[in-house]
């Protein structure tokens, strides 16, 4: 699976858009960018997954270059339950095999 | 819908017991991941199993842990002679038969190791 790489951490003000940012210079054509989130102690949960378009669902949305080099995940309306720790993972779909967490971004965000 | 189950939530042990940690996935889905998350750091992947079959334990210790997913009842993670590094919060994920990618993560059961 592709290496990624992510801001160590982020800060963003309740109610405004929190966009976080992922590169993954490497992926190959077959792979999926997925993002996750661990909120403090409790298990991680999963938001969105793409392969070259965007993506958006009730949680977030995902935006992918057209190179597939990079992608953002966007938290429209960011609030103080959306602090937590987000990663960006490149994974080859349909493989059945693990999940490769790496530091991701540790997100706060303040009122 | 009923998410990932895991039981217990918290569990000690004295050095030298055993620990066995249960998951429950989700319905209709066949495919159990075990991760371990020691403190501080970020989770890493232990085993993947499908119903009666590891498939892949290449994040395993090669010594005191085993797995296993039973045709009937939930999967198990059995850690043998505890040891105080073997404490950190142990997660189970489930996926859907037909869809393997998306991984559905349960609480977690934190190993407390006296």
């Amino acid at each position: 699976d592709a290496k990624t790489t992510q801001p160590t951490s982020m800060d963003c003000a309740e109610g405004r858009a929190a966009n976080l940012p992922c590169n993954h210079s490497t992926i190959s054509g077959n792979e999926y960018v997925y993002w996750y989130r661990q909120i403090h102690s409790q298990g991680p949960q999963y938001i969105i997954h793409g392969l070259k378009n965007n993506e958006t669902n009730e949680m977030a949305s995902l935006i992918i270059t057209e190179d597939r080099k990079s992608s953002t995940l966007i938290l429209p309306h960011a609030t103080l339950r959306d602090t937590a720790v987000y990663y960006c993972i490149v994974r080859v779909a349909n493989s059945g095999y693990a999940l490769n967490f790496g530091k991701g971004t540790s997100l706060l965000v303040t009122p | 819908n009923a998410g990932v189950m895991q039981n217990p939530r918290h569990l000690v042990r004295r050095r030298g017991q055993e620990a066995r940690l249960r998951c429950s996935p989700m319905k209709g889905h066949s495919h159990v991941y075990w991760y371990r998350q020691l403190p501080e750091e970020g989770l890493k992947f232990m085993v993947y199993l499908q119903k009666e079959n590891i498939i892949d334990e290449s994040g395993m210790p090669k010594e005191r842990f085993s797995a296993e997913f039973p045709k009937e009842g939930p999967s198990i993670l059995r850690i043998q002679q505890v040891v105080r590094g073997d404490s950190a919060a142990y997660f189970c994920a489930s996926s859907p038969e037909a869809l393997g990618e998306t991984q559905y993560f349960g609480p977690g059961t934190r190993l407390l190791v006296l």
